[in-house]
């Protein structure tokens, strides 16, 4: 069985300061990590994707997320935060190798921007 | 969005009605899915579907029903025993050799008269 725990359901920064959304899986075997981001009312949009290479994984718009075996983390960082970046964030784990229901999301962190 | 649009993107239901939300996608995906959002819980899986005329339920199957009568639509009926239907229905889909990776609609928001 596989879970994901994302650590915060809020988390606010300001403008230009760094970004840390937390994220903690547990699996059965060896995973593929995901992190989707969403505006309001829009669909997932892909963020970046884990799968056995490097452990540094860099995504679009500056993202980057380091998978820690030993710690069973994959949080997601990024340098300095926009405004745009103003959304929900979802952490995702999928052990099955495929298929629709290996996919477990988490319940999603709301990243607030501060101007 | 991945190739996958999804229409309306607002739906009002009466009491008693059962009301189809469209899954259209041009990107030749093989697999394709229902997921329902809940304010504060992510998502949860409805239905999938892996080929045409075949589909597996998910979690939450009770209430709704679905068809893949072609690989480019997978509709998504919300059935007057859906209870609580109130939510933010999404479509994904996902093909090749990564069948983990999936791309996802815009959305469609269905609410309650």
């Amino acid at each position: 069985a596989q879970s994901v725990t994302q650590l915060d359901s809020h988390v606010s920064v300001s403008e230009g300061t760094p970004v840390l959304l937390r994220c903690n899986y547990s699996s059965s075997y060896s995973p593929s990590l995901f992190w989707y981001v969403q505006h309001p009312n829009k669909g997932l949009q892909l963020l970046l994707k884990y799968t056995s290479a490097a452990t540094l994984v860099k995504g679009i718009n500056g993202f980057e997320a380091e998978f820690k075996k030993s710690e069973t983390s994959f949080h997601l960082t990024k340098p300095s935060a926009h405004m745009s970046d103003a959304a929900e964030y979802f952490c995702v784990v999928s052990d099955s190798g495929g298929g629709a229901d290996g996919l477990t999301f988490g319940k999603g962190t709301h990243l607030i921007i501060q101007p | 969005d991945g190739g996958i649009t999804q229409s309306p993107k607002y739906l009002f239901r009466k009491e008693g009605q059962n009301v189809t939300l469209s899954c259209e996608q041009n990107l030749n995906h093989d697999a394709m899915y229902w997921y329902r959002q809940d304010p504060g819980q992510g998502l949860r899986l409805i239905y999938y579907s892996q080929i045409v005329n075949d589909f597996q339920k998910g979690d939450i199957a009770e209430g709704y029903s679905v068809s893949r009568e072609k690989k480019e639509s997978f509709p998504l009926t919300v059935t007057s025993a859906q209870k609580n239907p109130t939510a933010f229905y999404l479509c994904a889909g996902c093909s090749g050799r990564d069948q983990e990776t999936q791309y996802f609609g815009p959305g469609t928001r269905l609410l309650v008269l």
